[in-house]
């Protein structure tokens, strides 16, 4: 267990509604970052969050934003659902942005479909 | 534009063989590798990491080999096990920016 936890692990919204996912990362960990895994397909990076602030993000649109916290944990929004943001939905905590040793520990995903 | 393909979506080995799961990048300032294992219903584990500075790193059963010029790296498993049955992923990073790229995934059957 990497001691990420993700809530919620299930959720059904309908397109054009919004969603908070949210993540709490692992003890000692300053970095979140966000991937979207369709099915079929590997994760794929949204943005990261380094000590509350953005620190890169992937080819989404603006309707996707996240939020960083003071004890690190993190929250993914997503406006105006679309059909195509039905996917799992991945946090991963690592301790630091950059350099060597610093592998990323998943939680258990948040499986989103928008119907 | 796929920069880190797994051209295997799937590879069945029997148990004790070695299973040899493959990896290419098309991005040369790729200089961290990832293997990651995923079960069903569970997030990705980190399995094994390597830097573009070595070509070989292992991990009890687990060895990853690099070929930089040949942008290609591969994660040996010796003996396989059933319990090793799962999906596999290879990502890449740099140093600069830690966010991973992954590849599409193999899907690792170990028959008993």
């Amino acid at each position: 267990e990497t001691g990420v936890t993700q809530s919620p692990t299930h959720l059904i919204k309908t397109r054009g509604q919004q969603v908070t996912l949210r993540c709490s990362s692992q003890s000692g960990h300053n970095t979140v970052s966000w991937y979207q895994q369709a099915l079929g397909q590997g994760p794929q990076f949204i943005f990261q969050y380094y000590r509350e602030e953005e620190n890169g993000r992937g080819n989404f649109p603006p309707r996707f934003s996240g939020l960083q916290f003071p004890n690190y944990s993190s929250e993914l929004n997503v406006n105006a659902l679309e059909l195509d943001d039905s996917a799992l939905y991945l946090c991963a905590s690592s301790l630091g942005a950059s350099g060597v040793n610093t592998e990323a520990f998943f939680g258990q995903g948040t499986r989103l479909t928008v119907v | 534009d796929q920069q880190v393909k797994q051209n295997s979506p799937s590879l069945s080995v029997q148990e004790g063989r070695i299973s040899i799961l493959n990896c290419d990048y098309t991005n040369s300032m790729f200089d961290y590798f990832l293997w990651y294992k995923k079960y069903p219903a569970e997030g990705p584990t980190f399995l094994i990491s390597i830097s573009s500075i070595k070509d070989k790193n292992e991990d009890g059963r687990f060895t990853v080999f690099l070929n930089k010029s040949a942008k290609h790296l591969s994660l040996h498993i010796v003996p396989s096990q059933p319990g090793d049955s799962a999906v596999y992923f290879c990502a890449a990073a740099t140093f600069s920016n830690y966010k991973l790229t992954f590849g599409k995934g193999t899907l690792l059957t170990v028959n008993p």
